[in-house]
């Protein structure tokens, strides 16, 4: 079975600040993972996904993400914050074949 | 971009009726699926579907029940809707195996039973 772990419910940056939304897994296979974001309102996007080519994924928006076996992580970084990424943020894994498997989801919040 | 689509966006309706969520995807996806989502909260899969006439109960217990008779449609129906029914519902659709098979939400459907 799989399922993630996401640190922090809200993070709360000043624009031009540093983002990192922290991602545990646990998997009893190799996993694929995946951050998606959702906008108010909205269904979810797809920001990145790992799926074993490189362990340093580039996403969308100036975001990208590392893959480390050895922590069990997949944080989400982006090196300065724009107002325009308040928003809500989900990783997600999932098995060979199987459904989706999302953490709850950390609220971005950016302050000018 | 994905071609998934829900319909209604919103719906407020009263406590016993019988409702449909319509979910389409025009991407001819095999895989379908249909989380509830509190505000403010994670996503739940209550079920999912890898083809024509096959569909499976996901881990949130659901009294939601769902077809999948032609490909790119994957509808929702609650017999009776009750207040503790009101959530926000999405759709999701995949196509290809393996590593690659990403899945693609459609906007979302949001219901409110008084």
């Amino acid at each position: 079975a799989q399922s993630v772990t996401q640190l922090g419910s809200h993070v709360s940056v000043s624009e031009g600040a540093l983002v990192l939304l922290r991602c545990n897994y646990s998997s009893s296979v190799p996993p694929y993972l995946f951050w998606y974001v959702q906008y108010p309102n909205q269904g979810l996007q797809l920001l990145l996904k790992y799926t074993s080519a490189a362990t340093l994924v580039k996403g969308i928006n100036g975001f990208e993400a590392e893959f480390k076996k050895s922590e069990t992580s997949f944080h989400l970084t982006k090196p300065s914050a724009h107002m325009s990424d308040a928003a809500e943020y989900f990783c997600a894994v999932r098995g060979p074949n199987t459904p989706l498997v999302f953490g709850k989801g950390t609220r971005l919040s950016v302050i000018a | 971009e994905a071609d998934i689509y829900q319909t209604p966006r919103y719906l407020v309706i009263g406590t016993g009726k019988k409702i449909t969520l319509e979910c389409s995807q025009t991407m001819g996806h095999d895989k379908m699926y249909w989380y509830q989502q509190d505000p403010g909260m994670e996503l739940h899969l209550i079920h999912y579907s890898y083809g024509v006439n096959s569909t499976e109960k996901g881990d949130l217990s659901s009294e939601s029940t769902v077809s999948r008779i032609r490909t790119e449609h994957f509808p929702l129906t609650l017999e009776s809707a009750r207040p503790s029914h009101t959530s926000q519902y999405l759709c999701a659709s995949s196509g290809a195996s393996g590593s690659t098979d990403t899945q693609y939400f459609g906007p979302g459907t949001r219901l409110t039973v008084l």
